[in-house]
């Protein structure tokens, strides 16, 4: 148990149809990251916050939003839905800004299925 | 942006056979790490590397940082069932103001009892 905690486990909607996950850090964490996996993606880094700020943003479309509440809970937010948004989608916290021990924790994972 | 080259893709090995995957950068990192993802659950950290040439062990896992800082390899010696899953190799660039990691594709190994 990495102490991250994602929910949904799984969330199944359609097209045109918007969606929020939602994540909480291990306890003392501030930094959040998302990450999307697909099949032929592998894992790939959408959005960073660090207390509460926006730090570094990655391949995150524009129908995605996110951001980190003060008690550090993270939602993404995911908009106008697609059928190629269907992936597993992760949260990972780290205690300082940079994670510079390059330890990220994940959470299980969120699976979105949009149909 | 950046990209990984993470081979093979798959692995099909027999228990007590060796491993070796590796993962190649067309940019240099200042460190490079390996995770694992057992299915269901998300990535663990394996072992992380920090400067070029660096060989670094975890068990039956030795992992090395190449001296170009383009490349890292890792092998698993004397696989068992409970290593099936799929590692990723990973590289971070830190320093300002972010800790982002680029994770390469990923290599799903299938270990036979």
């Amino acid at each position: 148990d990495s102490g991250v905690t994602q929910t949904p486990k799984h969330l199944i909607t359609a097209t045109g149809q918007r969606v929020t996950l939602r994540c909480s850090p291990r306890s003392g964490d501030l930094s959040v990251y998302w990450y999307q996996q697909s099949l032929d993606q592998g894992l790939q880094f959408l959005i960073q916050y660090y207390n509460g700020e926006e730090r570094a943003k990655g391949n995150i479309l524009e129908r995605f939003s996110a951001q980190q509440f003060p008690d550090l809970h993270s939602e993404l937010n995911l908009s106008s839905l697609e059928l190629g948004d269907s992936a597993l989608y992760f949260c990972a916290s780290s205690l300082r800004l940079a994670a510079n021990t390059g330890e990220l924790f994940f959470g299980e994972g969120s699976r979105l299925t949009v149909l | 942006g950046q990209q990984l080259n993470q081979s093979p893709q798959s692995m099909f090995i027999q228990e007590g056979e060796d491993v070796s995957m590796n993962c190649t950068s067309s940019s240099i990192f200042n460190t490079w790490l390996w995770y694992k993802q057992d299915p269901g659950e998300g990535p663990v950290l394996l072992i992380a590397l920090y400067k070029a040439g660096e060989l670094t062990s975890n068990g039956r896992l030795t992992a090395q940082f190449g001296i170009t800082r383009k490349d890292s390899f890792l092998n698993i010696s004397a696989s068992i069932p409970s290593d099936v899953g799929i590692y990723f190799c990973a590289g971070q660039n830190y320093g300002g103001s972010q800790g982002n990691l680029i994770f390469g594709k990923g290599t799903k190994l299938s270990v036979k009892p």
